[in-house]
């Protein structure tokens, strides 16, 4: 079956320096679509990828869909403390309703 | 609203009682989910609900029991739960098929 290969399983960064997450499928993906779990809290909705090399930005967040539709990137830059929190991947092979959660990247942001 | 719901936010449960989790969005979703997270775990699809009929069960134990009585509330009726059963279980929507998925704050659930 499909699978999402979400890496790393950690990372710690200080304040003001970039992160970045990547996921990869084994199959060719209908969109992709992060996450964001805070400690405690629950996956919050943060962005859907449908176009190959699609590229979207949300302030300090770029993402990306790779030409093939088998992987993507969040890439953080200047991360804050606010950013900390587990980043789930989750992958649409076009199956119907079931969305295939990579293991996420949790990471860690000192001041 | 632009929230999901979900009741209660914690439960203790022994082995042998019988309890039952509620969602509600009222957002017009017309497909709902339940997941299952262990600690430092991805969530895993147990069921969804389209259009208030069960389209997937992803091979869940007996013991879980999904039920959708109309497009805004789901429940999970548990029974006989094991304690590798506790978890967050976490309800979501979705507006329909590929869309982004509004996940609710999850129910707290330990099994004695």
């Amino acid at each position: 079956g499909q699978q999402v290969m979400q890496i790393p399983q950690y990372q710690h960064v200080q304040e003001g320096e970039d992160f970045t997450t990547y996921c990869n499928s084994s199959t060719t993906l209908s969109n992709i679509q992060w996450y964001k779990q805070r400690p405690g809290g629950h996956p919050v909705f943060l962005i859907q990828l449908v176009k190959s090399g699609e590229v979207k930005k949300q302030k300090r967040l770029t993402f990306q869909f790779g030409e093939a539709k088998k992987n993507s990137s969040l890439h953080i830059t200047a991360t804050q403390t606010t950013d900390v929190g587990t980043y789930f991947c989750a992958g649409d092979s076009n199956s119907g309703y079931a969305l295939n959660f990579g293991k996420g990247t949790s990471l860690l942001v000192t001041p | 609203d632009t929230e999901v719901t979900q009741t209660p936010k914690h439960l203790v449960m022994g082995m042998t009682n019988k309890k039952s989790l509620k969602c509600e969005q009222h957002m017009g979703h017309r497909a709902m989910y339940w997941y299952k997270q262990k600690a430092k775990k991805p969530p895993e699809l147990m069921f969804v609900y389209s259009y208030e009929k069960l389209s997937i069960n992803e091979s869940v134990p007996s013991r879980f029991s999904p039920e959708c009585p109309n497009s805004s509330l789901l429940n999970l009726h548990l029974h006989a739960l094991q304690p590798e059963d506790s978890a967050l279980y976490l309800c979501a929507s979705s507006q329909d098929d590929r869309n982004e998925q509004f996940f609710g704050p999850g129910t707290r659930l330990t099994v004695l």
